[in-house]
């Protein structure tokens, strides 16, 4: 079956220390996204990238970084100048940026930081 | 961007239709609207999308008026299960990203 995994399901980190969450795709898409969603709110881009090699910011980039190596994969790193790290994050994939509606997303990683 | 406003909650039964809206008064000529269902701790999923009038798949239909000020997203007969949270996005046909609002939590009850 074609979709979007993501490991942990949980996670947990002590304060000051970076964390990376995987997101790996077999959807054969070329565009993939990172969200974080806070209880009760909607969800808020971090980065996206439209190809290989290519990530562009979103609207709360900051703490965070990317990377885009491989097509199928988007890591994302929380370091520890990320505020309140705490959150519900999830990847998506469109089959390309132009399709941004089309997104498939995955079952997310829940981070607690103390 | 186009700013959306939709209820915060709704509440139906078993068995009914229900009729979310949306306003998005200052929608873009390019602008199309799109809806998503999250259910708790899932990401979210696409329902539909459309530009004008009326689009129906087999999940829902969007109503759509001519001056596309609003949207509405229909649910035929819903179940316990269509529980979730739902969003409506507006967004440009050149738009990088999409940009969720709170949503609507629906509450489908016995």
């Amino acid at each position: 079956d074609g979709g979007i995994t993501q490991s942990p399901k949980y996670l947990f980190r002590k304060e000051g220390q970076n964390v990376t969450l995987s997101c790996e795709q077999n959807l054969n898409h070329d565009a993939m996204y990172w969200y974080r969603q806070d209880p009760g709110q909607g969800l808020r881009l971090i980065y996206y990238s439209q190809i290989v090699n290519d990530f562009q910011k979103g609207d709360i980039a900051e703490g965070y970084s990317v990377s885009r190596e491989k097509k199928e994969s988007f890591p994302l790193t929380v370091t520890s100048a990320q505020k309140n790290p705490t959150a519900f994050y999830l990847c998506a994939s469109s089959p390309i940026v132009e399709r941004v509606y089309e997104q498939y997303f995955g079952p997310g990683t829940r981070l607690t930081v103390t | 961007l186009a700013k959306t406003t939709q209820p915060i909650s709704m509440d139906s039964y078993e068995g009914q239709e229900v009729n979310i809206t949306c306003s998005h008064n200052n929608i873009a000529t390019n602008d199309y609207i799109t809806w998503y269902q999250q259910f708790p701790s899932q990401g979210p999923r696409f329902i539909i999308q459309g530009y004008k009038t009326k689009v129906t798949n087999e999940v829902a239909s969007l109503f759509i008026p001519a001056d596309r000020k609003s949207s509405t997203l229909s649910l035929p007969r819903v179940s316990l299960s269509d529980t979730a949270v739902y969003y409506c996005l507006v967004f440009s046909g050149s738009a990088r990203q999409l940009t969720f609002g709170s949503g609507t939590q629906l509450t489908v009850l016995p």
